[in-house]
């Protein structure tokens, strides 16, 4: 099946820093790949849609300024934590679809992001 | 409204025991599809089984069926013949086509248990 891979697997970074988050499709080329974002025991929150050439669409409540989405290729997009805080340490996890048209969506193994 | 409702928190089921967990969804959209998928300890996300809202038939895949009632909009995820390995963290998820938007919203989840 598809793969896609998500880097670093876990980061901890300092309050007030920015940290930045790749989200690859190893073996299929991605128009669009996804954010989501988990807190512990929860479930899994849609953040943004990645759209390769254009703008992310965010959901509501996210703020675009804090959490920057760029898919400048096909098959990578990058999720940047700006000025992280404490309350931004979780779990954030990408998918994709194949652009063979496949329904299920293949995600990443996740990157868990801590900040203090 | 919560569009996905998983209502048990946590399971406990003897090892080869079929095992039921129930879904109920809630849409105005005639075109969706629903998902369940399996997130072990290490947090990846595992597709399991995909069910159309048109799909006539009930899907299965090898130990995984789903239960699709389309009129009391519920999607249960039956897994025959448990194994240890079904341990984990399951969650139902819905796509919905005619709205535009392609990410998953997600059940808070069922935490199941085998036991030996």
């Amino acid at each position: 099946g598809a793969v896609v891979s998500q880097h670093p697997s876990r980061v901890i970074c300092k309050s007030g820093t920015s940290v930045k988050i790749e989200c690859r499709s190893l073996d299929f080329q991605a128009t669009t790949m996804f954010w989501y974002r988990q807190f512990p025991k929860q479930s899994l929150m849609l953040m943004a849609t990645s759209n390769e050439g254009s703008k992310a669409t965010y959901e509501q409540g996210v703020e675009k300024d804090k959490f920057l989405i760029n898919h400048a290729s096909l098959t990578l997009s990058t999720l940047t934590v700006t000025s992280a805080h404490p309350e931004d340490s979780s779990f954030y996890i990408c998918s994709a679809y194949s652009r063979e048209g496949r329904l299920e969506q293949y995600f990443g193994p996740g990157t868990r992001l801590t900040v203090t | 409204a919560q569009k996905i409702t998983q209502t048990q928190p946590g399971m406990f089921v003897q090892e080869k025991e079929a095992v039921t967990l129930d879904c109920t969804y809630d849409t105005s959209d005639p075109s969706y599809g629903l998902f369940w998928y399996k997130q072990p300890s290490s947090g990846e996300m595992i597709f399991l089984i995909y069910q159309g809202s048109y799909d006539q038939q009930n899907a299965t895949e090898g130990r995984y069926s789903l239960n699709f009632q389309k009129a009391r909009k519920s999607a249960n995820l039956v897994i025959s013949a448990s194994q240890l390995g079904d341990s984990a963290m399951y969650f139902c998820a819905m796509r919905e086509f005619g709205g535009g938007a392609d990410g998953l919203t997600f059940g808070k989840g069922t935490h199941l248990i085998i036991q030996p």
